[in-house]
C-alpha cells in the first residue's frame, strides 16, 4: 500500500504565482488533512475534511483553498503566493470521522518556498 | 494561549539515561492523546497513544496521561543516539461534533554518546 502520497516535494514559487498540493490515500479513510509546519512551531492544521464533502477551516486557513475531489483525494490551492507561505507542507489521514481515537497517517510532506 | 503546549527544548540526555518529555493541553474534553516522532526532513510516525488515566508501556517507551492535571508524558528509558529526534504531542480536541487533531510545537531530543 502506498498510503499517503503527496506532490510534489518540493517546489519554488514567485509571489503571486498559484499552485496546487496534491494528496491521496488508499486506505479508505474518511477524514483528511493539510498541516504546514513552520521551524518552532510545530504542525498547524490549515483545512480539513472531516468526510466526503465537508471542508472546515483550521487554525490558519488565510491564504488557501482546499477541494475534496473523491474519497482519496484532498488538494490545498495556493491562490496568490506569498513568502509567509514558505514552509513545509504535510497532507494527513484518518479513518473514521467523528472518532475521538483516530490516529494520522502522513504523507512526506512538500517543501514550498516563495521567493 | 496554544491548546497543546510542550517545551521546545532541546533536551539533552546522555546514552541509556531516562529521556522525559511532557505536554500540556487546554480542553477538558480532550479524548485521545498522541506522540509523533520526527526525524529532520522527514514526516511524523506515531509511537505511542493513550486514552486513558495511567500509564501505557510499549518497549523502551511509556506514555503517562493524567486527565484531572491535563498532562500527557512520554518517558524513553535508555536512551540511544537514535532517538535523537523532535517529539510531537497530538490530542485530539472535540469540535462541532467531530475531532481536530491538534499539536504542540514539539521538543527536541538529543541523546549524546
Amino acid at each position: 500500500n502506498a498510503g499517503v502520497t503527496q506532490t510534489p516535494k518540493f517546489q519554488v514559487l514567485k509571489t503571486g504565482q498559484s499552485m496546487t498540493l496534491q494528496c491521496a490515500q488508499d486506505m479508505n479513510h474518511n477524514s483528511m488533512y493539510w498541516y504546514r509546519q513552520d521551524p518552532g512551531m510545530g504542525l498547524r492544521l490549515i483545512y480539513y475534511s472531516a468526510s466526503e464533502g465537508t471542508t472546515d477551516k483550521g487554525e490558519v486557513p488565510n491564504g488557501y483553498n482546499v477541494s475534496r475531489l473523491n474519497k482519496r483525494e484532498f488538494s490545498l490551492r495556493l491562490e496568490s503566493a506569498a513568502p509567509s507561505q514558505t514552509s513545509v507542507y504535510f497532507c494527513a489521514s484518518s479513518r473514521r470521522r467523528g472518532q475521538g481515537n483516530e490516529k494520522l497517517f502522513f504523507g512526506s510532506g512538500t517543501q514550498l518556498s516563495v521567493l | 494561549q496554544k491548546e497543546v503546549e510542550q517545551n521546545s527544548g532541546p533536551l539533552s540526555v546522555p546514552e541509556g539515561a531516562i529521556a522525559s518529555l511532557n505536554c500540556t493541553y487546554s480542553d477538558r474534553g480532550s479524548q485521545s492523546f498522541f506522540w509523533y516522532r520526527q526525524y529532520s526532513g522527514k514526516s511524523p510516525e506515531l509511537i505511542m497513544f493513550i486514552y486513558s488515566n495511567g500509564d501505557k508501556e510499549d518497549g523502551r517507551f511509556t506514555a503517562q496521561l493524567n486527565k484531572a492535571s491535563q498532562y500527557v508524558s512520554l518517558l524513553i528509558r535508555d536512551s540511544q543516539p537514535s532517538d535523537s529526534a523532535t517529539y510531537l504531542c497530538a490530542v485530539n480536541i472535540p469540535s462541532g461534533g467531530s475531532y481536530i487533531p491538534t499539536f504542540g510545537r514539539g521538543t527536541s531530543l538529543i541523546v549524546h554518546p
